[in-house]
């Protein structure tokens, strides 16, 4: 069966603090990942694509990384921002059908 | 802004009521989705559009009835609905239905009492 589960549920650090978020895929075949971000009342914003052959990705103090061997993400936020509080949506795409696989999400929420 | 935008952004109804969400996109995307967001679960997909024509229907239950006039409109009209219902609706677009990213709206926050 086709899943994406993340870890952990729900994260709280504060603010200037790193920290990283893991996503495990058991879906096949794979065409590509991606991480979106979504904050309180808005809709999810795609923060990096990653294809299989793409080990690492940065979008500014984000770094996703990418293990197709033993289907593992991370997203690893740097220097953390209270406006990074949000949650973090792994989605794994299948690769034939083009279908769109949703974990659930991690929640940040950075403390001054 | 995302270029996609819906009205309204919440919403309270009966479970007798009927209401209407709309979802534009501003973007020239030919497909549109209806996603369904529950607390702590992963997001569902509802309907799929592509140039109008509904393309896939996840098994959703009739009283959700989907409606795309143009590529650039989508509404998700409600009827009958259940507690279990309240959630928050997302509406995206997408060049096509290919592996292309999806542009997301604010979404509608239901609440059925």
């Amino acid at each position: 069966k086709n899943q994406v589960e993340q870890s952990p549920q729900s994260l709280i650090i504060l603010e200037g603090k790193n920290c990283t978020l893991q996503c495990n895929y058991t879906v096949s075949p794979f065409s590509n990942l991606r991480w979106y971000k979504q904050d309180t009342g808005r809709g999810p914003v795609s923060l990096t694509i990653m294809t299989f052959s793409e080990n690492t990705k940065s979008n500014g103090r984000y770094t996703a990384t990418l293990d197709a061997d033993t289907k593992q993400s991370s997203l690893h936020i740097t220097a953390s921002q209270l406006s990074d509080s949000a949650s973090y949506i792994c989605v794994v795409i299948s690769g034939g059908y083009n279908k769109l696989i949703f974990g659930a999400g991690t929640r940040l929420a950075v403390h001054p | 802004e995302t270029g996609v935008t819906q009205t309204p952004r919440h919403l309270v109804m009966g479970m007798t009521n009927k209401k209407s969400l709309k979802c534009e996109q501003h973007l020239g995307h030919n497909a549109m989705y209806w996603y369904k967001q529950s607390a702590k679960k992963p997001l569902e997909l509802m309907f799929v559009y592509n140039f109008k024509e509904q393309t896939e229907n996840n098994s959703v239950p009739s009283r959700f009835s989907p409606e795309c006039p143009n590529s650039s409109h989508l509404f998700l009209h409600l009827h009958t609905l259940q507690p279990e219902d309240s959630a928050l609706y997302l509406c995206a677009s997408s060049p096509g239905t290919g592996p292309e990213t999806q542009y997301f709206g604010p979404g509608t926050r239901l609440l059925v009492l």
